[in-house]
């Protein structure tokens, strides 16, 4: 199975500051990974995929970017709506499998 | 709208059955690939099971393989996952969820309580 480790495990930023999440998988996933948002007692959404493109809808303070084994997430001026927490997921290959997500929260 | 409505959840004991149904609307139901992820009390996401647009082919964890099955129904634009011999790892949130363009969850279902304790 391909494991994903995901940092920082949790986090906290200020309103209107620069945010980055790191996903590292355990073997090259050719860009095949999609970043999803959960806020409490809410099913995830999807936020990017195939490392880089930014779903329909999704705020452009979001981006993504990465190759091969490494990859991140960015948040550009941190809004109170982004509290949530964040989850990579991998599907190069069976197993699916996610990252253990990062909590941010408001400084 | 894509929706997807998840039902069948609840209180089953251990080494007892559950049925999951997703009844899913405002999209060709029978083009796309369809799965089960869950979700542990404060926990991770964790994917089950998919399942290719014709039933044809199907995928699973092994944690899950030879007692859980999905299936699904194009007619009724329903997917389903049966849970045999549950265990108590199996109680989490069953989150159904699409995927339209590529092999990443595009939209999920609101989500479904199943909790195995006796």
């Amino acid at each position: 199975d391909i494991r994903m480790t995901q940092s920082p495990a949790s986090l906290s930023a200020s309103l209107g500051e620069t945010v980055n999440i790191e996903c590292l998988a355990s073997e090259d996933i050719y860009s095949d990974l999609a970043w999803y948002q959960q806020k409490p007692g809410k099913s995830p959404q999807l936020l990017i995929y195939n490392a880089n493109s930014l779903q329909n809808g999704v705020p452009s303070r979001f981006s993504g970017s990465g190759s091969g084994t490494q990859y991140s997430l960015k948040i550009n001026s941190l809004q109170s709506e982004d509290v949530a927490t964040y989850f990579c997921q991998q599907y190069n290959n069976y197993p699916y499998t996610f990252g253990a997500g990062t909590k941010l929260e408001l400084k | 709208e894509v929706q997807l409505v998840e039902s069948g959840g609840g209180l089953v004991q251990p080494g007892r059955s559950l049925k999951l149904s997703c009844a899913a609307s405002g999209f060709t139901f029978s083009n796309y690939g369809m799965h089960w992820i869950r979700q542990a009390p404060t926990k991770g996401l964790e994917w089950v099971a998919s399942i290719s647009p014709s039933g044809g082919s199907t995928y699973y964890r092994d944690s899950v393989k030879g007692r859980f099955t999905i299936s699904r129904d194009n007619a009724k634009s329903t997917l389903y996952l049966q849970m045999d011999s549950l265990r108590s790892e199996d109680t989490a949130t069953y989150y159904c969820a699409v995927t339209t363009e590529g092999d990443y969850f595009d939209y999920w279902g609101q989500g479904v309580m199943v909790t195995v304790s006796s």
